[in-house]
């Protein structure tokens, strides 16, 4: 599986974006990002996953570079609701056997301040 | 539609007792999938199971861990013989299709305290 490494911590003022990277240089051609991230020892959140090019949702913005070595998650107005340990995961190839699961590493703290 | 439930969402058990931990998917899900947090340390893919059948049980410990999901009713992983290293919060997640782009949806987990 392709590695990813995250910054340990962050901290964001409410209201303002939260930018988390992740550098997945290893990543191979057709592997997806996923982010998920987990509340206070609730059950992990899906976010937004994407392969190649941008994506965003209601949650979320997801940016990937042009060579897919890295992206960044964006939480455009965090709020401190949005407090919590965010997963950077590189998902191998479907049909490969490995897409079957989901390879956790430490994430990103996010805390979100007044 | 409801998400993924688990239950009970907290266990206390005895050291040598037997834990059965239930995972219902997300209605139309038919992958369901487990994971085991240890405390302070992340996430490990435990197995992975269609109805009836184990497709991927890597991370499974070789003794005691047993799971299933029959063709009617929720998903079991049971631990026979609990010991104090046994003490986690177990998350079940579930999917329509297994593999990407189909994420996985967690459950509320299931707190396993051994005593």
């Amino acid at each position: 599986d392709a590695k990813t490494t995250q910054p340990p911590s962050m901290d964001c003022a409410e209201g303002r974006a939260a930018n988390l990277p992740c550098n997945h240089s290893t990543i191979s051609g057709n592997e997806y990002v996923y982010w998920y991230r987990q509340i206070h020892s609730q059950g992990p959140q899906y976010i937004i996953h994407g392969l190649k090019n941008n994506e965003t949702n209601e949650m979320a913005s997801l940016i990937i570079t042009e060579d897919r070595k890295s992206s960044t998650l964006i939480l455009p107005h965090a709020t401190l609701r949005d407090t919590a340990v965010y997963y950077c995961i590189v998902r191998p190839e479907r049909g490969t056997g490995g897409g079957n699961k989901l390879t956790f590493g430490t994430g990103t703290q996010l805390k979100v301040e007044l | 539609n409801a998400g993924v439930m688990q239950n009970p969402r907290h266990l206390v058990r005895r050291r040598g007792q037997e834990a059965r931990l239930r995972c219902s998917p997300m209605k139309g899900h038919s992958h369901v999938y487990w994971y085991r947090q240890l405390p302070e340390e992340g996430l490990k893919f435990m197995v992975y199971l269609q109805k009836e059948n184990i497709i991927d049980e890597s991370g499974m410990p070789k003794e005691r861990f047993s799971a299933e999901f029959p063709k009617e009713g929720p998903s079991i992983l049971r631990i026979q013989q609990v010991v104090r290293g046994d003490s986690a919060a177990y998350f079940c997640a579930s999917s329509f299709l297994a593999g990407d782009p189909y994420e996985q949806y967690f459950g509320p987990g299931t707190r396993l305290t051994v005593t």
